[in-house]
């Protein structure tokens, strides 16, 4: 596609429930990125794939974040038993390298209560 | 670990008057620095980068940052501004002896063109 896409835009989970957001990155780009975003705040970094390795995760908060990008393409970012912390914007972005510019999605705002 | 600092938490310009957005950085290495920009439900965007070479990079919408290496500043301008200007900028900086390929991202500055 043009562009990263993000699915679903927006999700209203209840606490303790399993969500799943799904990345489609720029179709040749090597390098994806996962990011949080609070509100009124930058995005942090969560974790990096370099393919469908995943090089760097040390910005997931917890052991519920988990992601993965098992073909090297379409990622996707899983948290287990939500909590109302875990409610703000996730990005995604993409790169041709590690070094480049990273071009991002219009994100997923997710809203646990 | 690399940071950014954006001091001001919001910029307020008139129509066709100078805008600066300010930000400083930190690592432990050499620095690639980036500016996005935010508009309201939408996603980050780049606006231009300093790799290397030519301190004064140049990138969209009439932007432009000075990379200065003394006072580790990055600091973003635009000799008109317009009110379609009006968004959200990050600065953002990886440092690329660090050895990861993360951004850092400043809290941000609101910029508000006043017509």
């Amino acid at each position: 596609g043009a562009g990263v896409s993000q699915s679903p835009r927006y999700k209203v989970a209840k606490r303790g429930q399993d969500v799943a957001l799904r990345c489609d990155p720029i179709s040749g780009h090597v390098s994806l990125f996962w990011y949080q975003q609070a509100l009124g705040q930058g995005p942090e970094f969560l974790t990096y794939f370099q393919n469908e390795a995943q090089l760097d995760k040390s910005g997931l908060p917890s052991d519920r974040f988990f992601a993965e990008r098992p073909e090297g393409s379409v990622s996707t970012l899983k948290i287990q038993r939500t909590q109302q912390e875990d409610s703000a914007v996730y990005l995604c972005a993409s790169s041709l390298e590690g070094n480049t510019e990273a071009f991002f999605g219009q994100g997923t705002r997710l809203t646990v209560v | 670990a690399q940071s950014v600092a954006q001091p001001e938490d919001q910029v307020n310009v008139a129509e066709g008057n100078p805008l600066t957005v300010k930000c400083t950085y930190s690592v432990s290495g050499n620095p690639y620095l980036f500016w996005y920009v935010q508009y309201p439900n939408r996603g980050l965007q780049f606006l231009l980068k300093y790799i290397t070479g030519d301190n004064l990079v140049k990138g969209s919408y009439g932007f432009e940052a000075e990379f200065n290496k003394s006072q580790t500043s990055f600091h973003l301008k635009k000799p008109s501004a317009l009110v379609s200007d009006s968004a959200l900028y990050f600065c953002a900086v990886r440092d690329i002896n660090y050895g990861n390929n993360r951004l850092a991202f400043g809290k941000g500055n609101q910029v508000v063109v006043i017509p």
